[in-house]
């Protein structure tokens, strides 16, 4: 039973540089959502992706959009990078949208120099 | 806005103590899930509270949401080497948008 599995493991950009990050839900789920987790704090909520729609929104600005595709896999993307865009980027699945529990993957390491 | 605060932000633990965490929020939750983070790591599930007054046990580990499901806490007894890592409480802030706390990071000394 696969879990969630993100990719790429790490990834290094500079400033201004556009960023696409992957998740695949673990099997059985259809909803994703992505976090920020900078370094000693916990993981803030960027959005979440159920039935192919962003149903929720945190506080982000809009550099930061997402795509979930039919297979309930999606897609994080980062334009115009910022240095304070490093971080730890967490996708978690969970089924049926809401406040269900979530299964994290191991996350992406994103570094802007 | 909703606040969701965790205290102590660290805490140091001889092997075989007990010790208890403890999580806030601002306003009325419908629920509380708690998760672990070892170093290195990336969060796992370990409870959801959803009963004002709900007491949950899983081995060493006690979790409670208050009565008036505004606060919520996780016990430890017989601290492990195993249980090191940064334990968060998250709570609903809109549907499908959970809150995290910061976070308390476990160090524990055999």
């Amino acid at each position: 039973d696969a879990g969630v599995t993100q990719s790429p493991t790490h990834l290094i950009k500079t400033r201004g540089q556009q960023v696409t990050l992957r998740c695949s839900p673990k099997s059985g789920h259809d909803t994703v959502s992505w976090y920020q987790q900078a370094l000693g704090q916990g993981p803030q909520f960027i959005f979440q992706y159920y039935e192919e729609e962003e149903r929720q929104r945190g506080n982000f600005p809009d550099r930061f959009s997402g795509h979930q595709f039919p297979n309930y896999s999606s897609e994080l993307n980062v334009n115009a990078l910022l240095l304070g865009d490093s971080a730890l980027y967490l996708c978690a699945s969970s089924l049926g949208g809401g406040d269900q529990p979530q299964h994290f993957g191991d996350g992406t390491r994103l570094s802007i120099l | 806005g909703q606040q969701v605060m965790q205290i102590p932000q660290y805490q140091h633990v001889q092997e075989g103590e007990d010790f208890t965490t403890y999580c806030n929020s601002s306003t009325t939750l419908s629920n509380i899930q708690w998760y672990k983070q070892r170093p290195g790591g990336h969060p796992v599930f370990l409870i959801q509270l959803v009963k004002s007054g709900e007491v949950k046990k899983q081995k060493r580990l006690t979790f409670q949401f208050g009565e008036a499901k505004k606060n919520s806490s996780l016990h430890i007894t017989a601290t492990q080497t195993t249980d090191v890592g940064t334990y968060f409480c998250a709570a609903p802030s809109g549907w499908g948008k959970l809150q995290f706390g910061a976070g308390t990071q476990v160090v524990v000394t055999p």
